[in-house]
Formats: C-alpha cells, sequence, structure tokens
C-alpha cells in the first residue's frame, strides 16, 4: 500500500540556518509528489510538486525539493530559514486512479524558527 | 471566488448530535474532495466528487458520514449522530479536471463533547 514517511515530528531552526524537512514514500508507479505548508488555523497551501522531469523542482518562498527514486525521498530544502516559515510541513504522495489524484499525507513536521 | 472557502469555521457539538459541513469550491472546479484531519497527524481522504457524481467514498469511516454535491458546486459533509473520535479538522480541496494539484480551503474545526 502507498505510504508517506516523515520522521522527524518536530524539528527546530535558527532564523537564517539552512533546513531540510525529511520524506520516504512507499509507491508502486512513478509518484506525484507534494510538499504543502499549514500555518496555525489556516488550510494547506502548496509549496512545490514534482511530477516528472527536472529532479529538482522549485517552488514557492524559496523552498526546494530533490526527487530521488533510489532512496524513495523527496526532501524539502531552503538555504535560509525566516521567522515566517514557522508552520507544520506536509509531504503527500498522489495516488492516480481513475482520472483523479487522491492524496496521501505523512504525518508532518512542526518546524520552529528561534530568533 | 478566490479560493475554497468552508462553514462553519469551528463547530462544537454535543456527542449524539448531527452536524453538517459546508464546502464552496473555486469556481469551475469539477473535482471535489474532503479529507479529515485528527490531531497531530495529516489529512486523510474521505470522499471524491466529480460535478455532482460522487465516484470514491471509500475513506468515509463509517455509514453515519454522508456527503453530496447535488448541483456540482457546493458541497456538504454531513455526520450523524456524532461521537467523540469524530473530532478533527475536515477539510475541502478542488481541482479542475485533468489537473493534478488540489487547493485547500481553511477547513471546519469540529470538536465533539
Amino acid at each position: 500500500a502507498q505510504s508517506v514517511t516523515q520522521p522527524d515530528i518536530h524539528i527546530t531552526v535558527s532564523e537564517g540556518a539552512s533546513l531540510e524537512l525529511r520524506c520516504n514514500y512507499s509507491y508502486g508507479a512513478t509518484p506525484y509528489l507534494f510538499w504543502y505548508v499549514q500555518s496555525p488555523g489556516q488550510g494547506l497551501q502548496l509549496l512545490l510538486k514534482y511530477f516528472s522531469g527536472d529532479t529538482l523542482v522549485q517552488g514557492i518562498k524559496g523552498f526546494e525539493a530533490e526527487f530521488k527514486r533510489s532512496q524513495s525521498s523527496f526532501n524539502l530544502r531552503k538555504p535560509s530559514v525566516h521567522w515566517s516559515d514557522a508552520a507544520e510541513y506536509f509531504c503527500a504522495v498522489g495516488r492516480y486512479s481513475g482520472g483523479y489524484n487522491k492524496l496521501i499525507f505523512g504525518a508532518g513536521t512542526r518546524l520552529a524558527v528561534h530568533p | 471566488g478566490a479560493g475554497v472557502s468552508q462553514s462553519p469555521r469551528y463547530k462544537v457539538a454535543k456527542r449524539g448530535q448531527d452536524v453538517a459541513l459546508r464546502c464552496d469550491p473555486i469556481s469551475g472546479h469539477v473535482s471535489l474532495f474532503w479529507y479529515q484531519q485528527a490531531l497531530g497527524q495529516g489529512p486523510e481522504f474521505l470522499t471524491y466528487f466529480q460535478n455532482e457524481a460522487q465516484l470514491d467514498k471509500s475513506g468515509l469511516p463509517s455509514d453515519r458520514f454522508f456527503a453530496e454535491r447535488p448541483e456540482g458546486s457546493v458541497s456538504t459533509l454531513k455526520i450523524q449522530r456524532t461521537q467523540q473520535e469524530d473530532s478533527a479538522v475536515y477539510l475541502c480541496a478542488s481541482t479542475i479536471a485533468g489537473e493534478e494539484t488540489q487547493y485547500f480551503g481553511p477547513g471546519t474545526r469540529l470538536l465533539v463533547l
């Protein structure tokens, strides 16, 4: 069965430091992969997505992610974190069937940013 | 509209009450999804509509959960005889046909006492 694992439940970084959030997936075919961010009381905002092609994808707010098929990973990175990046981050894989994508989410990583 | 809207944003229900949660998708979006997000967890798929047709309801946890989208736009998720385990944030998402990216609403936070 398809699944997504985010090994880090909570991460704390200092403002200006680099960030990497890990995501591993289990999926039988080429996956559609997504990173979403959720701020308190808000819905999910799409940061970036990977469907095919270049394995390094750029997203909004200075985020990027790299798809590594051999490691079944899609880690999210940012070179310099801002205080406003504090939020919960969700990795998801799209299970495509019957003309639509059913998203399967990881449990999320909560990011705290120290000034 | 500018985005997916959901109402109410917060709902407190006594155990055993029925509740109805509303989702207004982005105008023109034919696909609509409902997800349930328990505290500390990622969202989990509940059901999927294409226009007014409910094509997938495999994620609905029990027959107390019912969703409809009669005119292919606004959708309502109804929970009958609510239980404490139904407490969660219910998220709605919409997308255009053939588009992989789902656009999420702010969610309805349901608390069952």
